[in-house]
């Protein structure tokens, strides 16, 4: 089945800077990768994702690289602001039998400096 | 669209009883949803995945006489969790994928449900 492996677990960067997170996965066969952002007691939510066919996707301060033959990717978040300041999942599929399980990260915990 | 709605929030029971969470897509129809527990500061750990009209299949490790999942409906989920105990205290989250969407993996998660056991 997938493994995903997530670094760092916590990361601190001054407002304005940029903050790399980064995830391998395991399995060859995965097509879809999501980043998920989780505010302290509320639900994940999507905040950028990319399918295999392409090497980056970006969206105004967020991006996302994927690696296929190295088998990782990464979310780039730029100009960080105080409300970056979540825990970030990241996520590969996990298909088996037919059904699309998600596999997550350990998570990363943002803060971001004023 | 895409909306999960989750029912309780919040709930504080008694060792010994069982609880019951519900998980609605509210504006599609969800072929599939997903239960997850996540404990304070760890990940999402899948427990199972629920299909209409079929019996969920249990991750390894998590005891479905114990948590017990009913599929009713495209939009309705539950999760059950009998005879519940202190350890059983936990964040619930379900999460639905949309019928039809092509190529689609993405999930659509409930607000969650924040369940203590005294």
């Amino acid at each position: 089945g997938e493994n995903v492996e997530q670094h760092p677990s916590t990361l601190s960067v001054q407002e304005g800077d940029s903050a790399v997170i980064k995830c391998t996965y395991s399995d060859s066969a995965s097509n879809y990768f999501p980043w998920y952002k989780q505010e302290l007691g509320k639900r994940p939510q999507l905040i950028i994702d990319i399918r295999s066919n392409v090497g980056e996707k970006k969206d105004q301060r967020i991006a996302v690289t994927l690696n296929k033959t190295a088998k990782h990717f990464s979310l780039h978040i730029t100009e960080t602001q105080p409300e970056d300041s979540a825990v970030y999942f990241c996520a590969a599929p996990n298909i088996i039998q037919g059904a699309q399980k998600l596999v997550f990260g350990q998570g990363t915990r943002l803060t971001i400096n004023p | 669209g895409a909306v999960v709605s989750q029912h309780p929030s919040r709930v504080i029971c008694k060792s010994g009883t069982s609880v019951k969470i519900e998980c609605r897509s509210l504006d599609f129809q969800a072929t599939t949803m997903f239960w997850y527990r996540q404990f304070p500061k760890q990940s999402l750990m899948l427990m199972a995945t629920s299909n209409e009209g079929s019996k969920a299949t249990y991750e390894q490790g998590v005891e479905k006489d114990k948590f017990l999942i009913n599929h009713a409906s495209l939009t309705l989920s539950t999760l059950t969790v009998t005879s519940a105990h202190p350890e059983d205290s936990s964040f619930y989250i379900c999460s639905a994928t949309r019928q039809g969407l092509i190529a689609g993996n993405e999930q659509f998660f409930g607000p969650g449900t924040r369940l203590t056991v005294l």
